[in-house]
């Protein structure tokens, strides 16, 4: 079993839809990390979280540290939010990233 | 501010070649991360290095690849020979230091090997 699991590993959503990923993880963590992907291009950090809920725009992350899971949730979705999102754990030391395979998003118009 | 940095963006070989990746992180940016994104999954850490001192690499196949970071700044990672399994995106991340901080990527490279 992964240290990090992510659901669903992938989502067709239409434009203007609400979207939710799922994270869970089972080991000691420091943070969680949402990052986003996007085709042929680099990883971007979204969301950097250790308790609560964090929104920047229309993305709204949170966690759960007594469940270990983490939801990242995009609202009025729009075409350019296709990518893939990735959910990320630091180790309790705080030095290591450990990640979950991805949640292919594709947002159609 | 500049981001991270890799070239090349793009590298077909045949096996048993060798290939080299280059990475020049944030300026200022001592911890430095080359990891392995095989395609449908995550990225997973090849190694790690703190300065030009290497903080974890258990997970680097010693046996064909190596990475250095001499000057502390700009690093290189070296496949030598290839094999068809090490098809992926190299990414290389940056950190201002270890330990609860964000990395920052760079665009990765794709590698090919036929």
């Amino acid at each position: 079993k992964n240290e990090v699991e992510q659901s669903p590993q992938n989502l067709t959503a239409q434009e203007g839809e609400f979207i939710t990923i799922n994270c869970s993880y089972s080991v000691g963590i420091s943070a969680l990390h949402w990052l986003q992907q996007h085709p042929g291009g680099g990883i971007v950090s979204l969301f950097m979280l250790s308790s609560g809920k964090k929104k920047h725009g229309r993305l709204i992350a949170t966690i759960n540290i007594q469940e270990k899971h983490s939801s990242l949730h995009i609202t009025a979705s729009h075409p350019r939010d296709s990518a893939v999102y990735i959910c990320a754990v630091s180790s309790a030391a705080g030095n290591k990233l450990t990640f979950g395979g991805g949640t292919r998003v594709l947002v159609k118009p | 501010e500049a981001g991270v940095a890799q070239s090349p963006r793009y590298k077909i070989i045949e096996k048993r070649q060798s290939v080299a990746f280059w990475c020049n992180p944030i300026s200022g940016h001592a911890t430095l991360y080359w990891y392995q994104q095989i395609l449908g999954q995550g990225p997973k850490l090849l190694i790690q290095f703190q300065n030009n001192g290497v903080v974890d690499d258990s997970q680097l196949p010693k046996d064909r690849f190596s990475a250095e970071r001499l000057k502390g700044v700009d690093s290189t990672l070296k496949i030598q020979p290839a094999k068809l399994e090490d098809s992926a995106v190299y990414l290389c991340a940056s950190s201002l230091v270890t330990g609860f901080q964000t990395q920052y990527f760079g665009p990765g490279t794709r590698l090919l090997v036929l």
